[in-house]
């Protein structure tokens, strides 16, 4: 099975900008959660979706937002960037809510400038 | 609050020696507890879960729910074993909200 991909592999934007990250699962997972990643803050939990449903979200702001399409490949967007949002943006996918392990992508490195 | 606390932010051992990867958590439910490890260039993947207690690459780690900690450890480290580890939290039965500690980059010495 091909494992999680995620487009592009890198980004520039700059301050004000809004940008759109892309990941495509494992076939046959429904479940996607994204990650933000920053060498302050560590690994941290943005939300996920579950057959087009966000089930979960973490603690960032409402210019982090996502959505789920109905083959389960998933979009993030950020608006309004801001240069903190600069980081590496996880996507993980798994088959269901029972299944506890989680895919990891390569990540798609952000910076903000 | 679930939080995860890996207080080594790095960690160096001779080969063959054993090691232990410390991790602590604060949570009020029923968590599940995993290891993640990220190899040089690769991606982020689970090593272990403690529901499994299974030994993966020579790698145990113990659920103790009265110290609240899931200690990582091995026996004899090879330099293979070089890598990040992350140890990261659940709640019980729903597995798509993981708390990750801040890591640990293990480095075996020849």
């Amino acid at each position: 099975k091909a494992g999680v991909t995620q487009t592009p592999r890198y980004l520039i934007k700059t301050r004000g900008q809004q940008v759109t990250l892309s990941c495509s699962p494992i076939s046959g997972h429904r479940s996607v959660s994204w990650y933000q990643q920053t060498p302050g803050q560590g690994l941290q939990f943005l939300f996920e979706y579950f057959s087009e449903t966000q089930r979960n979200k973490g603690n960032f702001p409402g210019r982090f937002s996502g959505r789920q399409f109905s083959n389960s490949r998933s979009e993030m967007n950020v608006s309004t960037l801001e240069l903190g949002d600069s980081a590496l943006y996880l996507c993980a996918s798994s088959a269901d809510s029972l299944t506890y392990e989680q895919y990891f992508g390569p990540g798609t490195r952000l910076t903000v400038t | 609050a679930q939080r995860v606390t890996q207080p080594e932010k790095l960690l160096s051992v001779f080969k063959g020696a054993p090691v232990e990867l410390k991790c602590n958590y604060s949570y009020s439910g029923s968590p599940e507890l995993f290891w993640y490890v990220q190899y040089s260039r690769q991606r982020l993947q689970l090593l272990l879960r403690h529901i499994s207690r299974e030994s993966i690459k020579g790698f145990t780690a113990d659920l103790n729910k009265g110290e609240t900690s899931f200690h990582l450890k091995k026996p004899f480290a090879q330099e293979e074993d070089s890598a990040m580890y992350y140890c990261a939290l659940t709640q019980s039965g729903s597995n798509y909200k993981l708390t990750f500690g801040k890591g640990t980059l293990l480095t075996v010495n020849p």
